[in-house]
């Protein structure tokens, strides 16, 4: 089954602590991404990765970074963490091109307090 | 600016009803457009990519329409089910290659009651 897995699901987090969020794909899909979901508004793509050590920001990529070493996973990594990165965070995997489909995991949930 | 935007923002039908969603855009180029469906609490999956000047698209109960001359795109939903309850999410992708991006509509939120 093809998938996309996300660790952890729920997250809580004191402002200015580290966060890693993880995430998984069995597809081999050369392309990852990181999208936030907040409230009203569209999916922000954080960064993308078009394969292992070739990442680029995204639309708001500030106050992150990522790390991608191997092809199956994509870390997001916020180091002191802000209560406005209160969040729903997506990690998504494709295989390029229109007609490729976009797997996306299930989310991570993570509040900065 | 928002370049993708959906109406209505919420929508609520009478299972076994028929229901239309509208996305507008202002992505350019405009390469492809995909609609999403995402349960509560849950990822978003794929129903239907278009991707011609005037495309159609049909995947069981849903279909989808695409006029790239308008910009426009719906989504039909017929004889509708409990389970279609979920935010259904319009996305436009600007390149045919990894190297495009999606741009993502906020969402139809429709509720499907008994």
């Amino acid at each position: 089954d093809m998938k996309v897995t996300q660790m952890p699901r729920y997250l809580i987090k004191r402002m200015g602590e580290n966060v890693l969020l993880e995430c998984g794909q069995d597809m081999s899909h050369e392309t990852m991404y990181w999208y936030r979901q907040d409230p009203g508004l569209g999916l922000q793509l954080i960064y993308i990765s078009y394969d292992v050590d070739s990442n680029s920001e995204g639309d708001i990529p500030k106050g992150y970074r990522v790390s991608r070493k191997k092809r199956e996973h994509f870390s997001l990594i916020l180091d002191s963490a802000k209560t406005n990165q209160t969040s729903v965070y997506f990690c998504a995997s494709s295989s390029g091109g229109r007609g490729s489909d976009y797997t996306f995991g299930s989310g991570t949930r993570l509040l900065v307090i | 600016k928002t370049q993708v935007e959906q109406s209505p923002q919420s929508l609520v039908v009478r299972q076994g009803e028929n229901c239309v969603l509208q996305c507008n855009y202002s992505v350019t180029p405009d390469n492809h457009l995909r609609w999403f469906k995402q349960d509560t609490g849950k990822g978003l999956v794929s129903l239907t990519v278009l991707v011609d000047q005037k495309d159609k698209t049909s995947n069981g109960r849903y279909s989808a329409t695409l006029d790239k001359d308008a910009k426009h795109s719906t989504l039909h939903i017929t004889a509708t089910l409990l389970d279609d309850t979920a935010t259904y999410i319009c996305v436009v992708g600007d390149r045919g290659s990894a190297l495009g991006r999606l741009h993502f509509g906020a969402g139809t939120q429709l509720i499907v009651i008994p």
